[in-house]
């Protein structure tokens, strides 16, 4: 599967303050990659998926100007939380997609997590 | 209505039981399945993806039946170490639909 790592592992912040998470593919040149978000005894919420050389698609209620993500090359993805306050405080995590466009088989392999403390 | 649904647990099991995790989906346009594990505060990684025909790796056998919209996974013969959350996903048109996690804790 593929290797993807995150940076940074965790981060404080104040509130008000923006915070910018990297997502890298080491093995793999990713067309294609997700932003998840996971509060506390909660499973993994979709935000949004990240398509190189082009604009993220964002899920419901997930506001895209308060989440900048840009995928500028095939490895790397930022999501950045932008004015984080305290209820963006969470575990961010991204992933990658492999397999081919179209057809049913894809898996995902995630990076270790970026857990977001916002003061 | 969710679109994966899973219970939420905990199974408290005995090392060496076997036991087995349910998953429904809601969306029949649904088109590949996977179980992963999910350790406390550790990202998800990979169990083993879901086949039409069945599948079983080692201790494990995933199940999935599309005419009900359902998936399983046995896991024989448990281990401590077994003790994690699992997480039943769903792929839809590209997108990954997560269930909300089975926990299982395996005991001495």
């Amino acid at each position: 599967g593929a290797v993807v790592s995150q940076h940074p592992s965790w981060v404080i912040c104040k509130s008000g303050t923006s915070v910018k998470i990297e997502c890298r593919s080491l093995d793999f040149q990713a067309t294609t990659m997700f932003w998840y978000r996971q509060f506390p005894k909660q499973s993994l919420m979709l935000m949004a998926t990240s398509n190189e050389g082009s604009k993220a698609t964002y899920e419901q209620g997930v506001e895209k100007d308060k989440f900048l993500i840009n995928h500028a090359s095939l490895t790397l993805s930022t999501l950045t939380v932008t004015s984080a306050h305290p209820e963006d405080s969470s575990f961010y995590i991204c992933s990658v997609k492999t397999g081919t466009s179209g057809t049913s088989y894809n898996e995902q392999f995630f990076g270790p997590g970026t857990r977001l403390t916002v003061l | 209505r969710k679109e994966v649904e899973q219970d939420p647990g905990p199974f408290n099991v005995p090392e060496g039981a076997t036991v087995a995790f349910n998953c429904t989906y809601s969306n029949s346009a649904s088109q590949s399945f996977f179980w992963y594990r999910q350790d406390c505060r550790k990202e998800p990684k990979l169990l083993m993806s879901v086949y039409s025909s069945g599948n079983e790796d080692g201790r494990f056998t995933a199940q999935l039946n599309r005419a009900s919209q359902y998936i399983s996974l046995l896991i024989r013969d448990s281990k401590l170490s077994d003790s994690a959350t699992y997480l039943c996903v769903v792929n839809i048109l590209n997108k990954f639909y997560f269930g909300s996690g089975t926990k299982l804790n395996v005991k001495p």
